[in-house]
């Protein structure tokens, strides 16, 4: 059980446009979900905080309205990445919270690796 | 302010021989602290958590850490490594709101 998972694992797209990432908690429903972006040997840096039916928290830093998350629905949340750049190329791993999870408990998709051109 | 330290950017060792991943946190409020594991282009996996009670905390994979207040400190250990468990290790420490996550140790593991 607790099954993240993410859509696509990969893509690659052309500077100045956008891409959407799904992830989806498969087994299980999911009040708050997390999007982590990591640079190519390093750590996971938290982008934003989302909960299902309001505005998502985003972290200090993180442009809102580049990279835009919707969490519709107890198991699906969104990160679309607007107006991609070369610099937003980065592989980016979201996790789910279950509903009556403790404080702790989060469950990691298998990321998105993300190349834009 | 909460933060993790992990100590070595990359470790490597012989196959059968300890595992020995160091991490230090600090942190204003008693920590939820973890480690989990990454291979290339994967999410994380956990492999071991410390919430509250015993301080030697037993995980998947034949990894087990142990939580030191005095020393905060929380390194992950293995009796015997394989060539399976090469990978990226991550300390993280959760005060409730977020997650903090190391930066993360390599383990190279030589045959």
């Amino acid at each position: 059980g607790a099954v993240v998972s993410q859509h696509p694992s990969w893509v690659i797209c052309k500077s100045g446009t956008s891409v959407k990432i799904e992830c989806r908690s498969l087994d299980f429903q999911a009040t708050t979900m997390f999007w982590y972006r990591q640079f190519p040997k390093q750590s996971l840096m938290l982008m934003a905080t989302s909960n299902e039916g309001s505005k998502a928290t985003y972290e200090q830093g993180v442009e809102k309205d580049k990279f835009l998350i919707n969490h519709a629905s107890l198991t699906l949340s969104t990160l679309t990445v607007t107006s991609a750049h070369p610099e937003d190329s980065s592989f980016y791993i979201c996790s789910a919270r279950p509903r009556l999870a403790g404080p702790y408990e989060q469950y990691f998709g298998p990321g998105t690796r993300l190349t834009v051109t | 302010a909460q933060s993790v330290t992990q100590l070595g950017s990359h470790v490597s060792v012989s196959e059968g021989a300890l595992v020995l991943l160091r991490c230090n946190y600090s942190s204003s409020v008693p920590p939820y602290l973890f480690w989990y594991v990454q291979y290339p282009n994967q999410g994380l996996q956990l492999l071991l958590k410390y919430t509250t009670g015993a301080t030697l905390v037993k995980g998947i994979n034949g990894f087990e850490a142990e939580f030191k207040k005095s020393e905060t400190s929380f390194h992950l250990t293995k009796p015997s490594a394989h060539m399976s468990d090469a990978a990226e290790y991550f300390c993280a420490l959760d005060g409730g709101f977020k997650t903090i996550f190391g930066a993360g140790t390599r383990l190279f593991v030589k045959a």
